[in-house]
């Protein structure tokens, strides 16, 4: 298995373009989890999931937008790129209820410099 | 709202020295864990813990579950430098559209010689 991967690792963004970030898991998990990074600091949620066609805010959820159509697959799509999103962007997943232990893998995360 | 709060949040310790990683909880949860983050890395991790009173050891490091005091504690005996890293205590919390970890701010732990 491969786990939970991402993509890009890297990307420098102008103000005002856009992007979209790939993750995708190959684990069969329900539940599926955006977060931000930014340096020195702890993980924000931006996004989740808890599977197809089913999507929920996180705590900084604006600027962002999600889909999940289906379970292997998150996209997090940044509309109008501000300085502010400048982050390290983690992707994660784990089984969901029924599970009893439930654990959380992320990606290896996306580098996003906007200037 | 669920909270999450490490102490502390730097740690600087002398190799051979032992020492402990608390994180608290404000509501009622059973299932915690433990991660560790190098730097420029992602989230690999440690610990699950389950049920109060749950212990778990790998190597150096040992985790602790009191579901009663909302507390965990990540026990560090004998610092090696390669357990310099940041730690994230995270707590199952369940909301009406599923379940998500809170986690800590993370405690970055350096070992030095």
């Amino acid at each position: 298995n491969a786990g939970v991967t991402q993509t890009p690792k890297f990307r420098i963004l102008k103000i005002g373009q856009s992007m979209t970030l790939q993750c995708t898991q190959d684990m069969n998990h329900n539940y599926m989890y955006w977060y931000r990074q930014d340096p020195g600091m702890g993980l924000k949620l931006i996004y989740y999931s808890v599977g197809a066609g089913i999507t929920d805010k996180g705590e900084v959820p604006n600027g962002y937008n999600v889909s999940r159509s289906t379970t292997e697959d998150f996209p997090l799509r940044l509309e109008l790129a501000a300085p502010s999103q400048t982050s390290v962007y983690f992707c994660a997943s784990r089984p969901g209820t029924g599970n009893s232990y439930n654990e959380q893998f992320f990606g290896p995360g996306t580098r996003l410099t906007v200037l | 709202e669920l909270k999450v709060e490490q102490n502390p949040l730097f740690l600087s310790m002398q190799e051979g020295k032992n020492y402990t990683i608390y994180c608290n909880y404000s509501t009622t949860s059973d299932r915690l864990y433990w991660y560790r983050q190098d730097p420029g890395k992602s989230l690999e991790s440690l610990f699950v813990l389950l049920s109060n009173g749950a212990v778990k050891q790998e190597g150096r490091l040992m985790a602790s579950l009191d579901t009663k005091a909302r507390l965990s504690t990540l026990h560090i005996t004998a610092a090696v430098h390669d357990l310099s890293a940041t730690y994230f205590c995270a707590v199952d919390g369940w909301e009406t559209s599923g379940s998500r970890l809170t986690f800590g701010e993370g405690t970055q732990l350096t070992v030095n010689p």
